[in-house]
């Protein structure tokens, strides 16, 4: 089965602490997306990669950091630096960035800070 | 700027009755144009795609919209909801990467 998977689903963290969020994918894709989501805002771009080694940030990124090394793979990691980092966070991938090419989306993962 | 606009954040209907959540894009974002749906505590999924041709497109459940380029408008409807639709709909437009903020549809028995 294709698709673009998460892991945790459900992540606790105490203040001060850095913490790494997976999303794997195997639908060859070559782009793919961090979005944080909070009640009532919608979502909000944290990093989005167009190609291996490459990644830009997008609205949100202070606080937040990413890596590509990997086509299948692209991980967030929260820093202390974020202020705010309880939140709902969705990964996805599409074949290309922009244009018409869906996006696919993972479970999410919950952050809970204590 | 570019943006999509969900005039809604939340639309109660009840069940059996028809039901329409309004999109507005800025004329700067690509006529590729999309609506997403996510269920609780789940990622999002896609529900229809205009790219060109046919103004209206339909998904597979029942839902369809109409790209109106006058009006800057792709409003989501349905006929008659079911309470299986219960969710949260996101519109979308792809020149760069623009969600509107969402609207959550509630359906009563």
């Amino acid at each position: 089965d294709g698709g673009i998977t998460q892991s945790p689903k459900y992540l606790f963290r105490k203040e001060g602490q850095n913490v790494t969020l997976s999303c794997e994918q195997n639908l060859n894709h070559d782009a793919m997306y961090w979005y944080r989501q909070d009640p009532g805002q919608g979502l909000r771009l944290i990093y989005y990669s167009q190609i291996v080694n490459d990644f830009q940030k997008g609205d949100i990124a202070e606080g937040y950091s990413v890596s590509r090394e990997k086509k299948e793979s692209f991980p967030l990691t929260v820093t202390s630096a974020q202020k705010n980092p309880t939140a709902f966070y969705l990964c996805a991938s599409s074949i290309s960035s922009g244009g018409p090419n869906e996006q696919f989306f993972g479970p999410g993962t919950r952050l809970t800070v204590l | 700027a570019q943006s999509v606009t969900q005039l809604d954040s939340q639309v109660p209907v009840f069940e059996e009755a028809p039901v329409e959540l309004r999109c507005n894009y800025s004329s700067s974002v690509s006529v590729y144009l999309f609506w997403y749906v996510q269920y609780p505590n789940q990622g999002l999924q896609l529900l229809l795609k205009y790219l060109s041709g046919s103004t209206l497109v339909e998904s597979i459940n029942g839902f369809e919209a109409e790209f109106n380029k006058s009006q800057t408008s792709f409003h989501l409807r349905k006929p008659s909801v079911h309470i299986s639709d219960t969710a949260e709909y996101f519109c979308a437009g792809a020149s760069k990467i623009i969600f509107g903020s969402g609207t959550r549809l509630s359906i009563r028995p």
